[in-house]
């Protein structure tokens, strides 16, 4: 029962573009930061994007973040085999005080 | 380069307390632009954070978990640590210790994760 909701699942053959929302509320997205994650099969969540469409060092400029209102998204472009993988977004939620991560999203590459 | 290492017991039995400890090196435990955190994943499902420690020993629990779960701090020895108490199945998990960015609330690195499975 997570406080921010993405798809379960987007899909796209290689080398085209997948877009994964999160909405949430007011006491969440829309007044706090946002970042994504990525977790490979096995593996750790590794940071993709911060503070709502930065990139950490390393991170490919196809990945790409934005964010409206109590929604934000992550984008991939030049979708690779190595992109499969679950996708969180998460920020700080006011009214709880605490941290809420999406529900995850299971990108499949055709 | 900062690492985070998960260490405790992989079996837990039900109605008992989980304890696990988060060494940080090739960093400080006491920054101020960062807090700390842990996280769980049940198998086949997604992540939850369950709480965070800052350096000067401030707590931030989930609220579904503040009675359940505690998280305390040694500055002395660089490790963060996690009790939860009165285990049952649905705490079987992958449990993640992490850094976070304080302010910008994000994290930047991860432990590798250890899987504590509950039964009897």
């Amino acid at each position: 029962q997570s406080v921010l909701t993405q798809p379960p699942s987007v899909s796209a053959a290689p080398g085209q573009k997948v877009t994964i929302s999160c909405s949430g509320s007011s006491s969440n997205i829309g007044s706090k930061y946002v970042s994504w994650y990525q977790q490979l099969p096995g593996t750790a969540p590794k940071l993709l994007i911060y503070e709502d469409s930065k990139r950490p060092s390393g991170i490919p400029d196809r990945l790409s973040g934005s964010k409206s209102g109590t929604s934000a998204s992550l984008g991939i472009t030049g979708l690779q085999t190595g992109d499969e993988a679950d996708y969180f977004c998460g920020t700080w939620d006011t009214s709880l005080r605490a941290f809420v991560f999406g529900t995850g999203t299971k990108v499949t590459v055709l | 380069q900062l690492h985070l290492q998960e260490s405790g017991p992989g079996l837990v039995k039900p109605s008992e307390t989980l304890s696990l400890t988060c060494t940080v090196s090739g960093g400080s435990i006491s920054s101020i632009s960062h807090y700390w955190a842990w996280i769980r994943q049940p198998p086949g499902r997604g992540v939850e954070w369950i709480g965070s420690v800052y350096y000067n020993g401030d707590t931030y629990y989930k609220p579904s978990l503040k009675d359940k779960v505690s998280i305390s701090v040694d500055t002395s020895r660089d490790q963060f640590y996690l009790k939860v108490i009165s285990v049952s199945a649905p705490d079987t998990a992958v449990y993640y210790c992490a850094r976070f960015r304080a302010f910008s609330d994000y994290s930047d690195m991860w432990g590798q994760g250890i899987l504590v499975t509950v039964s009897s």
